[in-house]
């Protein structure tokens, strides 16, 4: 069984400050780690994605995650946030091998102050 | 490309009508899940389809829910009879699970009001 943990259900910060949204997975085998975000009144969509290879993954948009076995995380960061980040983050753990369905965390609100 | 069509993308119903939502996953893909988001319970996984047939549906409520593929561009997803409870977004989205680490794609969303 694969599981998600977000700490944070919301997370308020200011305009150009640094953030970092909390991912913990739990699997009892490989996986491969996804954030997708959701803009208000949208569908979710990809953010970014580790699969294999380098631990650091980036998005187009300046945001990054790092996989780490050990801690068994994923968080996502950004070291200085826009107007337009404000939106739900939800991190989302597959294993390989398995079953093609993924789990998706709770999500987290991001909400960017001017 | 087209990504997944969704429609209705806004209904309002009375309580006890019946809600049919309708899906057109993306072209080539050939897994669909049926998704339900709210404040109070996040993102639930409703109903997975592969290659058309119904492969886990654990997630849908009761059995007013009801769900089918009948081909590999279109998907349904029913509810009769509704209640208020059933107020909520609901995502189609699909995937190709040949490809590794598959990405999911999701549709605009189909937002229900039963009053």
């Amino acid at each position: 069984a694969q599981s998600v943990t977000q700490l944070d259900s919301q997370v308020p910060v200011f305009e150009e400050a640094p953030v970092e949204l909390r991912c913990n997975y739990s699997s009892s085998v490989s996986v491969y780690l996804f954030w997708y975000v959701q803009y208000p009144n949208q569908g979710l969509q990809l953010l970014l994605k580790y699969l294999s290879g380098s631990t650091l993954v980036e998005s187009i948009n300046g945001f990054e995650a790092e996989f780490n076995k050990s801690q068994t995380s994923f968080h996502l960061r950004k070291p200085s946030v826009h107007i337009s980040d404000t939106a739900e983050y939800f991190c989302a753990v597959h294993s390989s091998g398995g079953s093609y369905i993924p789990t998706f965390g709770r999500g987290t609100s991001l909400i960017v102050h001017p | 490309d087209a990504g997944v069509i969704q429609s209705p993308r806004h209904e309002v119903t009375e309580m006890g009508q019946e809600v049919t939502l309708r899906c057109k996953p993306i072209s080539g893909h050939n897994s669909l899940f049926w998704y339900r988001q709210t404040m109070m319970r996040g993102l639930e996984l409703l109903i997975y389809f592969n290659n058309n047939v119904p492969i886990d549906d654990s997630g849908m409520p009761e059995d007013r829910f009801s769900a089918k593929m009948p081909n590999a561009s279109f998907s349904t997803l029913k509810i009769q009879p509704s209640e208020p409870r059933d107020s909520a977004v609901y995502f189609c989205a699909s995937s190709s699970t040949g490809t590794v680490g598959n990405t999911i794609y999701f549709g605009e969303g189909s937002w229900l009001t039963v009053v």
